[in-house]
Parts: structure tokens; sequence; C-alpha cells
């Protein structure tokens, strides 16, 4: 149970371009999901919090204009990065928790690798 | 936010050696998680501390939480090729349902 389904798995795209990154909880319901950033032999670091049916939460130095999230439904959460950039290429993996306790753990979905040329 | 210090950055060992990851904090910790990130792979849950001076065991891992819940270590007996990968400790503090990561230990496992 509690599998996170995460596409793209890799996406390779020219300067400028918009890319939208999907998140899926398969088998649960997941009221909120986290948007993070990998980047190479460094840690997970937290973009934002999807919170369905409202506004995501941002992390400080994060531009909401230019990684717009949408969480529809209980199930689906949607990182946009808008007109990318080289600087933008990073490995984004996205989580959910499958419960309401604060102390639940977090099932990651597999990532997804973007290469900005 | 929540901070947290995770050492040692890198970890070589002999395989049958065994391996340690700590995590400090400088706040009272509601809980820590600890995941599991293999080479190319996604973070995969681990456990969770919640009690003061809590030890939990699964086969070779040993896990603690320090009795002020500032601290917690991963401890692998006699590792084994498998355990490769880079190993986090995740805390959120009181109230928080947000996890703030280590920067993890790199385990690296010599056959």
């Amino acid at each position: 149970g509690a599998v996170v389904s995460q596409h793209p798995s890799w996406v390779i795209c020219k300067s400028g371009t918009s890319v939208k990154i999907e998140c899926r909880s398969l088998d649960f319901q997941a009221t909120t999901m986290f948007w993070y950033r990998q980047f190479p032999k460094q840690s997970l670091m937290l973009m934002a919090t999807s919170n369905e049916g409202s506004k995501a939460t941002y992390e400080q130095g994060v531009e909401k204009d230019k990684f717009l999230i949408n969480h529809a439904s209980l199930t689906l959460s949607t990182l946009t990065v808008t007109s990318a950039h080289p600087e933008d290429s990073s490995f984004y993996i996205c989580s959910a928790r499958d419960g309401p306790g604060a102390y639940q753990p977090q099932h990651f979905g597999d990532g997804t690798r973007l290469s900005i040329l | 936010g929540q901070q947290v210090m995770q050492i040692p950055q890198y970890q070589h060992v002999q395989e049958g050696e065994d391996f340690t990851t700590y995590c400090n904090s400088s706040t009272t910790l509601s809980n820590i998680q600890w995941y599991k990130q293999r080479p190319g792979g996604h973070p995969v849950f681990l456990i969770q501390l919640v009690k003061s001076g809590e030890v939990k065991k699964q086969k070779r891992l040993t896990f603690q939480f320090g009795e002020a819940k500032k601290n917690s270590s991963l401890h692998i007996t006699a590792t084994q090729t498998t355990d490769v990968g880079t190993y986090f400790c995740a805390v959120s503090g009181a109230g928080s349902y947000q996890l703030t990561f280590g920067k993890g230990t790199k385990l690296s496992v010599i056959p």
C-alpha cells in the first residue's frame, strides 16, 4: 500500500519551455502533498506544501510564480515549472502522507529528472 | 525552520563492518524519521521514533532516539552490499507536519 506515482521520470527540453510534473497517490487519499528539489549528492529541500483545494504554501526563497502548484483532487498534485531555464535543472520529487496525523511517514514518488538545455 | 545536523556525510566500510550515522538538533524534536535512498532511487521510509530513549530494531538496523529527544542514531551491524545508499534523518518540530531532512550519510560498502 501507500504508493505514490510521479510522472514523467525524465524531461529534457529547451530553455523557455514550461514543464508539468504530476504526482498521484494511487491507493490512498492525500490532503497534503509535498514537493522537494534535490541537487546531486545533496539532501532534499522542501519547496512547497500542496494542500487539496487551497493554495500551496511555499518555502522561503521559492518563487511561487515560477513553480506553480495545483492540488485539485485528493489524489493528484501537479508542479509546473514555468519558463524553465538551465538553473532549474534538478531532480524534483513529491511525497504524500497516507494519514492526517503529523507523525505519518511520507511516501515518495520516483522523482522527475529535469534537464533544461 | 527546524534544523538538524547529520554526520558523517560519507562512510566507506568493508563488507561485514558496522556503520552508524547520527542526527543532532539544538531543539527538542516531536519525532524523527529515517529514510533510505538507493542510488538513482527515491527515499523510502524506514522507521519513526517518537518516545524519549526509544530503541527500535529492524533485523541488522538499530534506531535510537535520545533521552532529551534532540538526537538520534541509526546503526547497521555487519553491513552488506545491499545496505549501500544514502540514509537521511528527517525531523519535525512540535506542532509541525513538515519534515526537515538532514544532509544524509552516503554509505559505500566494499565487498
